[in-house]
């Protein structure tokens, strides 16, 4: 069955502290995996995208890492501002063998504090 | 570019009646669109996927005679919950893709509450 787990599950930091979150995942086929920003009661926005050859991927103050040998990513914010306080969210495609289906992970809840 | 709305944002309906949503593609032209349930502090969980001009795909365990979805053209998708209960009560988003395969676009969600 594919999963993608997410940790921690929440996390708290003052503002301007950077922080890293974590997703393991087991998804067969992999064509991509991506990382979602979630403000409450709105939809997701996406961050970055990376596919199996991509290692890193930034986008501002955003970092991605994609280790495809032992299924892991992590999501690196640097310099945290308060409106990064919002749910994080690691979603993985399957590849054409899996009907490209997405599999989300539960989110890292991240609240920045003054 | 790749924008999706969706409308209403927030709706509170009496249980027994039925609600429809809009998912609608504002720069690009949506083949396939999905719709997504999610519960609070709960990952997105796949309802249907729709393409245009045929019938919506459900997974497992959706009603198809609960959640009824529209898909008649490449710019709007409709999700009617007909009948609605307070456990229906929950955030619907739709996102969109260009073809099928190619990356989901999401829109804002929609907040049901059945009353």
């Amino acid at each position: 069955k594919n999963q993608v787990e997410q940790s921690p599950q929440s996390l708290i930091i003052l503002e301007g502290k950077n922080c890293t979150l974590q997703c393991n995942y087991t998804v067969s086929p992999f064509s991509n995996l991506r990382w979602y920003k979630q403000d409450t009661g709105r939809g997701p926005v996406s961050l970055t995208i990376m596919t199996f050859s991509e290692n890193t991927k930034s986008n501002g103050r955003y970092t991605a890492t994609l280790d495809a040998d032992t299924k892991q990513s992590s999501l690196h914010i640097t310099a945290s501002q308060l409106s990064d306080s919002a749910s994080y969210i690691c979603v993985v495609s399957a590849g054409a063998g899996g009907g490209n289906k997405l599999t989300f992970g539960t989110g890292t809840q991240l609240k920045v504090e003054l | 570019g790749a924008v999706v709305s969706q409308h209403p944002s927030r709706v509170i309906c009496k249980s027994g009646t039925s609600v429809k949503i809009e998912c609608r593609s504002l720069d690009f032209q949506a083949t396939t669109m999905f719709w997504y349930r999610q519960f609070p502090k709960k990952s997105l969980m796949l309802m249907a996927t729709s393409n245009e001009g045929s019938k919506a795909t459900y997974e497992q365990g959706v009603e198809k005679d609960k959640f009824l979805i529209n898909h008649a053209s490449l710019t709007l998708s409709t999700l009617t919950v007909t009948s609605a209960h307070p456990e229906d009560s929950s955030f619907y988003i739709c996102s969109a893709s260009s073809y099928k395969w190619e990356t989901q676009y999401f829109g804002p969600g929609t907040r049901l509450l059945v009353l």
